[in-house]
């Protein structure tokens, strides 16, 4: 089946600095990709997403690019905020067999003024 | 605010007692789409309605149900519910429910507490 492999956390990085969250994921067709985001005690934002091959999705800051060739779509913003402290999740919804999004396990971030 | 409404945000009940999830999707919206948040299983998509329809099924428990109205609202019955139910319910609606470029827009959620 399908699945989305995050890097673990928590991450913890002073504000300024450079941010990645690694994402792999497995589908048994050509899925679309997407980064949410979780602030504590809300629910899930859309942060970004890409559909096809070397889209690059981005916002606030933040992108990622679908990688075919390696399975990824990692996470990126070169200069976090404090602000950006937050739960971070991968996913994917592959339009050829299912059509509910399958999340990595999330990844924490916290980044310190 | 992504316009996906959900209610109560919180609730308490005991175990063995049924409630009913509220949700109202996105204007324009036609599907809906149920998940549970915990920290052990993580986000675990359970159901889908599409147009009223049921489109998809994931892991949902036999003991728990859902149905989507004529106006496109949702609800999710959770029944004999059990500590373990003890989780965080998302809805989230999308406009076609499915193809490549829908996107679901999630609510705030529901945090449910048996005891």
């Amino acid at each position: 089946g399908d699945s989305v492999t995050q890097m673990e956390g928590p991450v913890t990085l002073s504000e300024e600095a450079f941010l990645t969250i690694n994402c792999t994921y497995t589908a048994t067709g050509y899925p679309s990709l997407f980064w949410y985001v979780q602030y504590p005690g809300e629910g899930l934002q859309l942060l970004l997403k890409a559909t096809k091959a070397d889209d690059k999705g981005s916002n606030k800051g933040f992108e990622a690019t679908y990688r075919k060739e390696t399975t990824s779509f990692h996470l990126e913003k070169g200069s976090v905020q404090v602000s950006d402290s937050a739960v971070y999740f991968c996913a994917l919804s592959d339009p050829g067999s299912a059509r509910q999004l399958t999340f990595g396990s999330g990844t924490q971030l916290t980044v310190l003024p | 605010d992504s316009g996906v409404t959900q209610t109560p945000k919180h609730l308490i009940t005991a175990t063995g007692q049924r409630v009913t999830l509220r949700c109202s999707p996105r204007s324009g919206d036609l599907s809906v789409y149920w998940y549970q948040q915990s920290l052990d299983q993580g986000l675990q998509f359970l159901i889908q309605y599409y147009n009223g329809e049921e489109r998809a099924k994931g892991n949902i428990l036999e003991r728990f149900s859902a149905q989507q109205f004529p106006d496109l609202h949702s609800e999710l019955n959770l029944s004999s519910l059990e500590l373990g139910d003890s989780v965080l319910y998302f809805c989230a609606s999308s406009v076609q429910g499915g193809g490549r470029t829908d996107t679901q827009y999630f609510g705030p959620g529901t945090r449910l507490t048996v005891l």
